[in-house]
């Protein structure tokens, strides 16, 4: 079973739809969980952490975990072309630092105008 | 602040020969991580240093793979020699400890 895993894709959402991202992940140590977010040709950029079961939300997007079943999720709500990216889910054991984030391979999402 | 700072961004070399990336991460910051993204195996931590010290090179898969940090604004991966399955994009990233890793722009390593 892989660390983490995510749908590849490819997500397709007309514009103003809510996307969601969904991940899963093996390690039941897994303490704090991130989002992050990749243009083609980019770098990965954090949008969110999650600790803590329930939801987190921060602006249109909302990440929502539960620890019980080993996944968290991400909501994009008013989705925008801009939002067109691929999205990596990362775990991490330790609750504090970032030390050896674990990645999925992401999912694609395309927002259609 | 300018970010993390990556070079060159873009390399392509013959098999055989010597690869030396650079990395120059945020002023302040203490962790610095060597990422390898390929679309097989997506992004997979190859090393973290801590205060300059390699903590993890767990993730370097084999002897071929180097890294040091020489200094707080300074850290080189060097891969000697190189092969075509090393061609993937390289990011170097660093964290100040409050849950943000920010990347670097990456580089782009062709192996021919």
């Amino acid at each position: 079973q892989k660390e983490v895993e995510q749908n590849s894709g490819p997500l397709s959402v007309p514009e103003g739809a809510i996307a969601s991202l969904n991940c899963t992940y093996s390690d039941r140590g897994s303490q704090s969980f991130f989002w992050y977010r990749q243009y083609s040709g980019k770098s990965p950029e954090l949008i969110m952490f999650i600790y803590s079961n329930g939801d987190k939300e921060d602006g249109r997007f909302t990440a929502q975990l539960n620890k019980a079943s080993q996944y968290v999720s991400l909501l994009i709500r008013d989705s925008q072309p801009s939002d067109s990216a691929t999205y990596l889910c990362a775990v991490n054991r330790s609750g504090g630092s970032n030390y050896k984030l674990t990645f999925g391979k992401g999912t694609l999402l395309t927002v259609n105008p | 602040d300018a970010g993390v700072i990556q070079s060159p961004r873009h390399e392509v070399t013959e098999m055989g020969q010597e690869v030396t990336l650079r990395c120059k991460p945020i002023s302040g910051h203490n962790s610095l991580f060597w990422y390898r993204q390929t679309m097989m195996r997506g992004l997979e931590l190859l090393i973290y240093f801590n205060n300059n010290v390699p903590i993890d090179d767990s993730g370097m898969p084999e002897d071929r793979f180097s890294a040091k940090m020489p200094n707080a604004s300074f850290s080189t991966l060097k891969i000697q020699p190189s092969e075509p399955r090393d061609s993937a994009v390289y990011f170097c990233a660093s964290d100040s400890g409050i849950n943000t890793i920010y990347f670097g722009e990456g580089s782009w390593l062709t192996v021919v």
